[in-house]
């Protein structure tokens, strides 16, 4: 399952609103995490089963969709915010990530 | 606290050999499914490898199909990565993931691998 996630990055201002699109190529009945990657640094876990956010996560963050289309949303957008994310799919195996969207400092 | 800890990086030359290991605590061990996940210098995430909790079960990656083999110790809380018959492209942070059912909840530090003449 190929998962094409836009865009591939984006700069932005602090207390934007932000957001990423992951898209697969079949469906993937809701099996989608998200993570932020910050530089140097393991991925994180924000986002699992579309739209759960995981204990921790600030709840400025959130995930909707279902099917094949999926959103990651940042409805106020902090310092702290700046990095990668990434999507993945585990409803089948090979597991697959998007290719990561950079937010950067506009 | 869950901790996972990546050890067995290093520079190895193309055609070597190399086995990472991923050492865990503060959780039951045999009731995760592990991974591992890696990424290449200036490139996105790539999942290599999964293994179930029993080890009964595992999946790889098409590019590392015959090359990589991944297993456990439950004895030990350990998950091992041998990789053989590396090449350049191969070149990458790995990190140790724990998979919860549908999400990986928790990654190593990550161990650098280094496949250079």
């Amino acid at each position: 399952i190929q998962l094409t996630q836009s865009p591939s990055s984006l700069s932005a201002s602090i207390g934007d609103r932000v957001t990423i699109t992951c898209r697969a190529s079949h469906d993937i009945n809701n099996v989608l995490a998200w993570y932020q990657q910050k530089p140097g640094k393991a991925p994180n876990l924000l986002i699992y089963g579309a739209s759960t956010l995981q204990r921790g996560v600030p709840s400025r963050f959130s995930g909707s969709g279902y099917g094949t289309d999926f959103t990651l949303t940042i409805s106020s957008l902090q310092p702290e915010d700046f990095a990668s994310y990434y999507c993945q799919q585990l409803n089948s195996y090979p597991l697959t990530f998007g290719r990561g969207t950079k937010v950067e400092i506009k | 606290e869950v901790q996972l800890s990546e050890s067995g990086g290093g520079l190895v030359q193309p055609g070597g050999s190399l086995r990472l290991a991923c050492a865990t605590s503060g959780f039951t061990f045999t009731t995760y499914a592990m991974a591992w996940v890696r990424q290449a210098p200036g490139k996105g995430l790539e999942w290599v490898s999964s293994i179930s909790g029993d080890g009964g079960n595992s999946y790889y990656t098409d590019s590392v199909k015959g090359r990589f083999t991944i297993s456990r110790d439950n004895a030990k809380n350990t998950l091992y990565l041998q990789m053989n018959s590396l090449r350049v492209d191969d070149t990458a942070v790995y990190y140790c993931a724990r998979v919860h059912v549908v999400c990986i909840d928790s990654w190593g530090q990550g161990t650098p691998v280094t496949v250079s003449s």
